[in-house]
């Protein structure tokens, strides 16, 4: 069966310092992989997503941006972050353009 | 774009007593309607989602339907149960697997 990680699962940073999140499923191969953010009491908004290796598509401009290296992984990042950044972030995968979409567990980013 | 709204944002019901949620999207190529629960600090998990060639569909105490003409759709749970409680966000997008648009959310409390 298909899992998805993502990690860390809290992370508190300070401003203008670097970030990392990353996501990687298995049990699949070519999965669509999305980035999506939550802020507080809030619904979901799409920040990126990709169909293939390297291949990604930004949503809404923003201080983030988004990596493929492998197949299976996902990768969010930061040069420098802002307060504004703060929230829940969540990857999902779905199989194909017409499987539905299914989500990690998430990571809480509190920026200091 | 695609916008989604739902209401309400909160719902108290008692312990046995229905729920109901409802969204209203506003890009009528939108095809595919998936709900989704999130309990606190997790990811959302899917419970249920509708295609636009189905008017509605059930499973066990939740049900969802669509009304494509008027461009809303809604989710029932029946027999509510101290476990339903959590956030339930609606969503939509042209295909399963592309990318959803949310709604904001409604936070459920089953009081028992």
């Amino acid at each position: 069966s298909q899992t998805i990680h993502q990690w860390p699962a809290t992370l508190v940073q300070p401003v203008g310092s670097p970030l990392s999140l990353e996501c990687t499923v298995e049990g699949t191969s070519n999965p669509n992989l999305y980035w999506y953010r939550q802020a507080a009491g809030r619904g979901l908004q799409l920040l990126f997503y990709s169909v293939g290796i390297g291949q990604i598509s930004s949503e809404v401009p923003q201080n983030l941006s988004a990596s493929r290296p492998q197949d299976r992984q996902f990768i969010l990042s930061s040069k420098k972050l802002l307060l504004s950044d703060s929230g829940f972030y969540l990857c999902a995968w779905s199989e194909d353009r017409y499987t539905e979409a299914f989500f990690g567990q998430g990571t809480r980013l509190t920026v200091v | 774009g695609e916008n989604v709204e739902q209401h309400p944002s909160t719902l108290s019901v008692q312990e046995g007593d229905s729920a109901v949620i409802k969204c209203t999207y506003s890009d009528s190529a939108s095809n595919y309607f998936p709900w989704y629960k999130q309990e606190l600090g997790k990811g959302p998990q899917l419970i249920i989602d509708i295609r636009s060639n189905v008017g509605e569909k059930k499973d066990q105490r939740i049900a969802v339907t669509l009304n494509k003409t008027a461009k809303h759709f809604s989710l029932h749970i029946t027999e509510t149960q101290p476990e339903d409680s959590a956030v339930y966000f609606c969503a939509a997008s042209l295909a399963a697997g592309n990318k959803l648009t949310f709604g904001g959310g409604t936070r459920v409390l089953v009081k028992p």
